[in-house]
């Protein structure tokens, strides 16, 4: 079945450090594909999403780029903030709308 | 702004009673989701509903029913709560192919 891999964390950087966090995917057909982000004590927002081949979504200065010929999502930031310390997911939906997640990644950012 | 409530943030519960999780989303979406999240393991989806009196098992759906009598209330059952069910617990709704607004979680501890 589908299935989203993103890399272990936890990550610990300090303020203004760029971030990339990897995320592949194995799926049968074309899935969209989805950044959400929790921040402590909340539920998940949505963060980015592409729904094709090279499409690239984008969000307070967060983006990600959907490559099919590497299936992989990172999602990557310039400049990060101590807001930013979230837990961050990567998932994908094909068809019924039904979400498959990544195991998560846990951001900490020190001033 | 979307809203999706659930009853509890927190609930405490003793081996074998049944608990009803409850959700509530204000925004006529059709789709309603419940998820359970688990520290390494992500989201895993135990049941969702596309419609009314409408549901479809999960990936994890074992121990678990739900109920979904209006549009807007989505509710989660463990027939016979156990401590493996100690857990994070997620209510989602979207409009069919859309994004899914997630409330803020019910953290429920059986013991």
């Amino acid at each position: 079945g589908d299935s989203v891999t993103q890399m272990e964390g936890p990550v610990t950087l300090s303020e203004e450090a760029f971030l990339t966090i990897n995320c592949t995917y194995t799926a049968t057909g074309y899935p969209s594909l989805f950044w959400y982000v929790q921040y402590p004590g909340e539920g998940l927002q949505l963060l980015l999403k592409a729904t094709k081949a090279d499409d690239k979504g984008s969000n307070k200065g967060f983006e990600a780029t959907y490559r099919k010929e590497t299936t992989s999502f990172h999602l990557e930031k310039g400049s990060v903030q101590v807001s930013d310390s979230a837990v961050y997911f990567c998932a994908l939906s094909q068809g019924a709308q039904k979400l498959v997640f990544g195991q998560g990644t846990r951001l900490t950012i020190n001033p | 702004d979307v809203k999706v409530t659930q009853s509890s943030r927190y609930l405490v519960k003793r081996t074998g009673e049944k608990v009803f999780l409850e959700c509530v989303q204000d925004m006529d979406h059709e789709n309603m989701f419940w998820y359970r999240q688990d520290p390494g393991l992500g989201l895993r989806l135990i049941y969702f509903s596309y419609d009314v009196k409408m549901k479809e098992k999960g990936d994890i759906p074992e121990g678990y029913s739900v109920s979904r009598e209006k549009k807007e209330r989505f509710s989660l059952i463990l027939e016979s709560a156990s401590t493996n069910q100690t857990s994070m617990y997620l209510c989602a709704s979207s409009f069919p192919k859309l994004e899914q607004y997630f409330g803020p979680g019910t953290r429920l501890t059986v013991t």
